[in-house]
């Protein structure tokens, strides 16, 4: 089936540093979405891209939507405490149905 | 806002017992999913629906099962609670359709977190 590859699996970073983070995959989608997830919770949507190319802000959160449409990256600017997480790209395959990356854990060293 | 509720929260099952993870959204959405996250990883979709009385496989749906009754209730049921269906369970939900919709948004769950011993 179709698979999501996303890197850094994991990253320590000081507070106030910028995070980058990707996906890319085998096959082509047609939406990315980024997710962010707390403990106990469930998947909240950071931001959604539909176009090739598309480059989406939300805050200090900046997403692309790769040109081949099989890549996609997120980055948080300025990091703060509460960015804290689980951040997990997915794309967007028939049916509305997702797959979903490994996740990306974001610990943050104040 | 209650959105997309999950019941229950926390469920231990032995080996062999069955159970059914609930499910129900108020936003009259039409397609519902079910996931499940395994330590470490992202979410597997397991089954769908499209909308009422339509059901239909995901990526890992053995061991389980699925109803789609109603718009706003989409339960999943284990039959024999095998080790291997320890996971966190996720439910979601999304509105498909017409030209103002915020498209493709899944709205999920908090999650059933079960444990088979």
């Amino acid at each position: 089936g179709q698979q999501l590859n996303q890197s850094p699996q994991s990253m320590f970073i000081q507070e106030g540093e910028d995070v980058s983070m990707n996906c890319t995959s085998s096959s082509i989608f047609n939406t990315w979405l980024w997710y962010k997830q707390d403990p106990g919770e469930g998947p909240v949507l950071l931001i959604a891209l539909y176009k090739a190319g598309e480059l989406t802000s939300n805050g200090r959160l900046t997403a692309q939507f790769g040109i081949t449409r099989k890549d996609s990256f997120l980055n948080i600017s300025a990091s703060i405490p509460s960015d804290v997480g689980i951040y997990f790209c997915a794309g967007l395959s028939g049916a509305q149905k997702l797959v979903f990356g490994q996740g990306t854990r974001l610990t943050i060293n104040p | 806002n209650a959105g997309v509720t999950q019941t229950p929260k926390f469920r231990i099952l032995k080996i062999g017992q069955s159970m059914t993870l609930q499910c129900t959204q108020d936003m009259n959405h039409n397609y519902m999913y079910w996931y499940r996250q395994d330590p470490g990883m992202g979410l597997k979709l397991i089954y769908y629906s499209v909308g009422a009385g339509i059901t239909d496989k995901g990526e890992v749906p053995n061991g389980y099962n699925v109803s789609r009754s109603t718009t706003e209730d989409f339960p999943l049921r284990l039959e024999l609670a095998a080790p291997s269906q320890t996971s966190v369970y996720f439910c979601a939900s999304t509105l498909s359709g017409g030209p103002f919709i915020a498209k493709n948004i899944q709205y999920f769950g908090a999650g059933t977190r079960l444990s088979v011993l």
